[in-house]
């Protein structure tokens, strides 16, 4: 199993900022993964992060809006640029470890944006 | 695209009550199955997973099995407790690809 720590935990951020979460996993993991839960909903995927390339968006997510990094195999940070009420949310980290089909998830960071 | 469909919430249940949870999906291919729970304020855990058809996951007094003519993974335990209270996430995923998601189901369970 691996496990995966955020920071910070929780924030509250003034509109028009920029808020930058890390990711660190205890072990090497193949894939890293970006995930956002918006008040009483599901999680909707933002991006994989690969490591050494540029990372892999899905619809409606954009770079110049969440940009990611990951400079290796056990570390990403997700930024949430320019924000607003409506990124309000729980974001969440997530690596897929390699041991068959499982992926294991952070505590998540509860952002407010006022 | 793959989808998982599972039952509206929120379910309120007495203590010792029996729980079902139904889910399921739709797939291009031979997806793995699972169960996350979310406690209140806390993140994901894995609750149960099955990675082919007739698998039967179970964790906690907790059970699922992957039925393919159905394309079903219902959650199922006999006996809930109080500390069961959580939302309840079925997901798929093939290989190494992101997890796709239900939208939840809230779980309140009163003694």
């Amino acid at each position: 199993s691996a496990v995966i720590s955020q920071k910070p935990s929780r924030d509250i951020c003034q509109r028009g900022t920029s808020l930058t979460i890390q990711c660190q996993v205890d072990s090497q993991v193949t894939m890293m993964f970006w995930y956002r839960q918006q008040p009483g909903q599901s999680l909707t995927l933002i991006a994989t992060a690969n490591q050494g390339s540029e990372a892999t968006y899905e619809s409606g997510f954009v770079i110049d809006k969440f940009p990611i990094s990951r400079p290796n195999l056990t570390f990403s940070t997700l930024t949430v640029s320019n924000m607003s009420p409506e990124d309000s949310s729980i974001y969440l980290c997530s690596a897929y470890s390699g041991t068959p089909y499982e992926q294991y998830f952070g505590p998540g960071t509860r952002l407010t944006v006022t | 695209g793959n989808s998982v469909t599972q039952m509206e919430g929120p379910v309120t249940l007495s203590e010792e009550a029996f729980l079902t949870i139904n889910c399921t999906y739709t797939a291009t291919g031979y997806p793995s199955l699972f169960w996350y729970v979310q406690y209140p304020g806390e993140g994901l855990q894995l609750l149960l997973k099955a990675t082919k058809a007739d698998d039967k996951g179970s964790n906690k007094g907790f059970e699922a099995t992957y039925r393919k003519e159905t394309t079903s993974f219902h959650l199922e335990k006999g006996s809930v407790q109080v500390s069961d209270s959580a939302v309840y996430f079925c997901a798929l995923s093939e290989g190494n690809t992101p997890l796709v998601f239900g939208k939840g189901t809230r779980l309140s369970v009163i003694a």
